[in-house]
């Protein structure tokens, strides 16, 4: 069982705005920043968001993270097909000393 | 450009112990600030880190594996290897290693190997 908390599934239309939530605690999301990732369907996790609210390059603006308190999301707006991945966010755990990653959400345009 | 790639074992019985490296290019683990770490991925689940490597040869571990996981770099040789004891079929999984920046605690995966599936079985 993961220490972030993430909706299993999300879905949405093309164009439409779709958040993913990721809840943690003091430790890890309330004392360091949250990164999120993008794993299209067999293949290795891409960075698609650090340090919060922060874009790689090549990562469209319609990407964009938040964090407050013990919580963070990762929102997508105009969705598109080639959006269809699992997503999963992370933190540093000051209590274990570690990463922590979230359950990952799977996100699926209908 | 930074690359990684990670070789070893396709197959191993339980009991045995898993031996992977971690070969990249386009950076130094000689150099402040770098960090190479490692992660999982069991078949249909989730990522799991299990440990990383630090510039200054400090270490951390995955608190549920510690007691089976070393890892170690060569970074004349620009590696990283990770070893895991006593494997046992719930092991079996996508092994990952990849580039983090940015700190000892608000660092992130920006680069990524292509993993290497490990599969555990008699």
């Amino acid at each position: 069982q993961s220490l972030l908390t993430q909706p299993p599934s999300a879905s949405g239309t093309p164009g439409q705005r779709v958040t993913i939530s990721c809840s943690g605690s003091s430790s890890n999301i309330g004392a360091n920043t949250v990164n999120w990732y993008q794993q299209l369907p067999g293949t290795a996790p891409k960075l698609l968001m650090y340090s919060n609210d922060q874009r790689p390059s090549g990562v469209p603006g319609r990407f964009s993270g938040s964090k407050s308190g013990t919580s963070a999301s990762l929102a997508i707006s105009g969705l598109q097909s080639e959006d269809e991945a699992d997503y999963y966010c992370a933190a540093w755990d000051d209590s274990l000393n570690g990463v922590v990653f979230g359950g990952g959400t799977k996100l699926t345009v209908l | 450009q930074i690359t990684l790639k990670e070789s070893g074992p396709t197959l191993v019985k339980p009991t045995q112990t898993l031996t992977l490296t971690c070969t990249f290019s386009g950076f130094s683990l000689s150099t402040t600030g770098v960090t190479v770490g490692w992660i999982r991925q069991p078949p249909g689940k989730a990522l799991e880190w299990l440990a990383v490597i630090y510039w200054d040869d400090d270490k951390r571990y995955s608190q549920s594996l510690k007691s089976r996981l070393t890892i170690t770099k060569d970074a004349s040789k620009n590696q990283v290897v990770l070893t895991m004891t006593n494997m046992d079929p719930v092991d079996t999984a996508t092994y990952f290693c990849a580039h983090r920046r940015g700190g000892y605690y608000r660092g992130y995966f920006d680069s990524w190997g292509q993993g290497t599936l490990v599969t555990v079985s008699s």
